[in-house]
């Protein structure tokens, strides 16, 4: 079973320009995450989607990043315009449902650094 | 104080040594637990699930004391591949009425040979 997909692997930009990141969950499952992770931290969640909805974007800095599943497959996050203390891992998770039991698959990342 | 507090790392321990992992959660609501492993410069992967009752995989042992909010991990007989960051996790019933997992900063073992 192909595991959750994520694109750029890395990106590096400069302050103030915007970057897109992309995320496709394992086949079949309702719920996707988003996740930013900086050094020397554990993951923290940026918003939460079931299907083509947003669940929970209450720790989401709107001024700044937006999130979309407009089809509930796969999703973008952008951050316009970038700072340095964005600099971190962007990790996005799928999960079969919104169950806190279910587990949460994570893909690889993406690690974007603001220069 | 942070949500979910893990006791401050590294773990520098011989192959074959026993470790254990604490951890303490501030949120008494919360629903469910977990430990989860990130190598370096990898993905968080679930480890085990933590129950009441404690539970057992194969080296692995997890148990949680509700009335304490505390979590433990304990790896016996370590091996040179249990080298990772142990992340705590716990779900927490978010203010949006939704559930949402929020990890620990994690302690780092490094199983020396």
């Amino acid at each position: 079973e192909a595991g959750v997909a994520q694109s750029p692997r890395y990106k590096i930009i400069e302050k103030r320009q915007s970057v897109a990141f992309w995320c496709n969950p394992i086949s079949g499952h309702a719920t996707l995450y988003w996740y930013q992770q900086i050094l020397g931290q554990g993951p923290k969640l940026l918003i939460q989607f079931q299907n083509n909805g947003v669940v929970d974007d209450s720790q989401l800095p709107k001024d700044r990043f937006s999130a979309e599943r407009l089809k509930g497959v796969d999703s973008t996050l952008k951050i316009q315009p970038a700072k340095l203390e964005d600099s971190a891992v962007y990790l996005c998770a799928s999960s079969l449902d919104l169950i806190p039991t279910d587990t949460q698959y994570f893909g690889p990342g993406t690690r974007l650094t603001v220069l | 104080r942070k949500e979910v507090e893990q006791d401050p790392g590294p773990f520098n321990v011989p192959e074959g040594a026993t470790v254990a992992f604490n951890c303490t959660y501030s949120n008494s609501a919360s629903q469910s637990f977990f430990w989860y492993r990130q190598d370096c410069r990898k993905e968080p992967k679930l480890l085990m699930s933590v129950y009441s009752s404690g539970n057992e995989d194969g080296r692995f042992t997890a148990q949680l004391n509700r009335a304490s909010q505390y979590i433990s991990l304990l790896i016996r007989d370590s091996k040179l591949s249990d080298s990772a960051t142990y992340l705590c996790v716990v779900n927490i019933t978010s203010g949006a009425g939704s559930y949402q997992l929020t990890f620990g900063k994690g302690t780092k073992l490094s199983v020396i040979p």
